[in-house]
């Protein structure tokens, strides 16, 4: 079975900082793994994926994500922070054949000015 | 540019009334998702669709919700009859699932609902 652990529920950090935020994953197939952002008030939208091949993966906004097999991780990294970046953040994995997408429990984003 | 859409984006209503939340999902789109979201719970999985068959719906407490898709065109969650605790940001997401594990899920803005 698949499942999805975010490590820290609240990460704070200034602007300019690097961000990081944690992602491991436990799945009995191949993996496919997400990240997803959801701002104020509005759905989930898609950051990045990694489905096959590289292991580093780009998505929008310049965060990127890097799959390491070895450490089950996939964890999001943004080298500087902006306000903007506040957010509530979603790593999921998916669930297979079935469709659907196993997430974590967010971790909430602060920049401080 | 295709997007879900959901109606109504805010619903307020009083405890034992009815609630249909909609959803349009993405044409194209094979499977639809619900889920609710609350500060307490996070989000939950409610139940999901493909080619409008339901595929699961453990996630749903059976005896006041029920979701349907009446054509490809349109999905719908009910409440009957609406409690203060179902009080909870709904979601729609649809996705074209072709079975090797690419399941992106694009969502909706959701329905904000509040029942008294």
């Amino acid at each position: 079975a698949q499942s999805v652990t975010q490590l820290g529920s609240h990460v704070s950090v200034s602007e300019g900082a690097l961000v990081l935020l944690r992602c491991n994953y436990s799945s009995s197939v191949p993996p496919y793994l997400f990240w997803y952002v959801q701002y104020p008030n509005q759905g989930l939208q898609l950051l990045l994926k990694y489905t096959t091949g590289a292991t580093l993966v780009k998505g929008i906004n310049g965060f990127e994500a890097e799959f390491k097999k070895s450490e089950t991780s996939f964890h999001l990294t943004k080298p500087s922070a902006h306000m903007s970046d506040a957010a509530e953040y979603f790593c999921a994995v998916s669930g297979g054949s079935q469709g659907n997408l196993i997430f974590g429990k967010g971790t909430k984003l602060s920049v401080k000015p | 540019d295709a997007r879900v859409t959901q109606t109504p984006r805010d619903k307020v209503t009083e405890m034992g009334q009815e609630v249909t939340m909609r959803c349009q999902p993405i044409l194209g789109h094979n499977t639809v998702f619900w889920y609710r979201q609350t500060m307490m719970q996070g989000l939950e999985l409610l139940a999901y669709f493909r080619n409008r068959a339901p595929l699961d719906d453990s996630g749903m407490p059976k005896d006041r919700f029920s979701a349907e898709m009446p054509d490809a065109t349109l999905a719908t969650l009910k409440i009957q009859p609406s409690e203060p605790r179902d009080s909870a940001v709904y979601f729609c997401a649809s996705g074209l699932v072709r079975g090797e594990g690419d399941n992106e899920q694009f969502f909706g803005p959701g329905t904000r609902l509040t029942v008294l």
